[in-house]
């Protein structure tokens, strides 16, 4: 079953700090993986994208990893601000490059808190 | 945000209703999504389209109709609301027709309350 699936459920840390979140997927075949942010009551806003020859992309203070091997993402965080307060969505996609819904698989997300 | 908007942003309604919800875009994508975000869930697609009149279910797809009758509407109907269906609903819109680096971009989102 293609799954993704998303560690810690929560985490809050101080402004400053750098933290990492997780993500495992099942998906197959893979295509890409991104990892969106979602503010309170907002819509899930892209941070980067990552194809299955790509290791590394930032974005800012954003770093994600891809491991197609082991089928595991991370989401590193540096220097924390309270605007990261959000929570992180890693969504994986299927393939089927012809195919209009592209068989996204969504985690669950990490909700994080930044405190001062 | 790809110039999405939803409407309305938030609504309170009765058991048995019908309720419309409504997506509109700016820039001409051809592809649009709705989706349902609940607690404990990731979010879950209902129906998608992929061009004016050519829709297809999604996930969750039950108890729900859409229609594109225009390239920038995309309209999601509750035909009998159910207190199940209360949920945070993004529209979405994907911006190319399915090279790898494609990426959708969500709408603001609807909460919805069924009572």
């Amino acid at each position: 079953k293609n799954q993704v699936e998303q560690s810690p459920q929560s985490l809050i840390i101080l402004e400053g700090k750098n933290c990492t979140l997780q993500c495992n997927y099942t998906v197959s075949p893979f295509s890409n993986l991104r990892w969106y942010k979602q503010d309170t009551g907002r819509g899930p806003v892209s941070l980067t994208i990552m194809t299955f020859s790509e290791n590394t992309k930032s974005n800012g203070r954003y770093t994600a990893t891809l491991d197609a091997d082991t089928k595991q993402s991370s989401l590193h965080i540096t220097a924390s601000q309270l605007s990261d307060s959000a929570s992180y969505i890693c969504v994986v996609s299927g393939g089927n490059y012809g195919g209009s819904q592209g068989n996204l698989i969504f985690g669950k997300g990490t909700k994080l808190s930044v405190k001062p | 945000d790809a110039g999405i908007t939803q409407s309305p942003r938030h609504k309170v309604t009765e058991t048995g209703t019908p309720v419309t919800l409504r997506c509109h875009q700016t820039e001409n994508h051809r592809y649009m999504y709705w989706y349902r975000q609940d607690p404990g869930h990731g979010l879950r697609l209902i129906h998608y389209s992929y061009g004016v009149k050519d829709t297809d279910k999604g996930e969750v797809s039950d108890g729900y109709s859409v229609s594109r009758s225009k390239t920038e509407d995309f309209l999601l109907t509750l035909e009998s609301a159910t207190s199940s269906q209360t949920s945070v609903y993004f529209c979405a819109v994907k911006t190319s027709g399915g090279a790898p680096g494609e990426t959708q971009y969500f709408g603001p989102g609807t909460r919805l309350l069924v009572l």
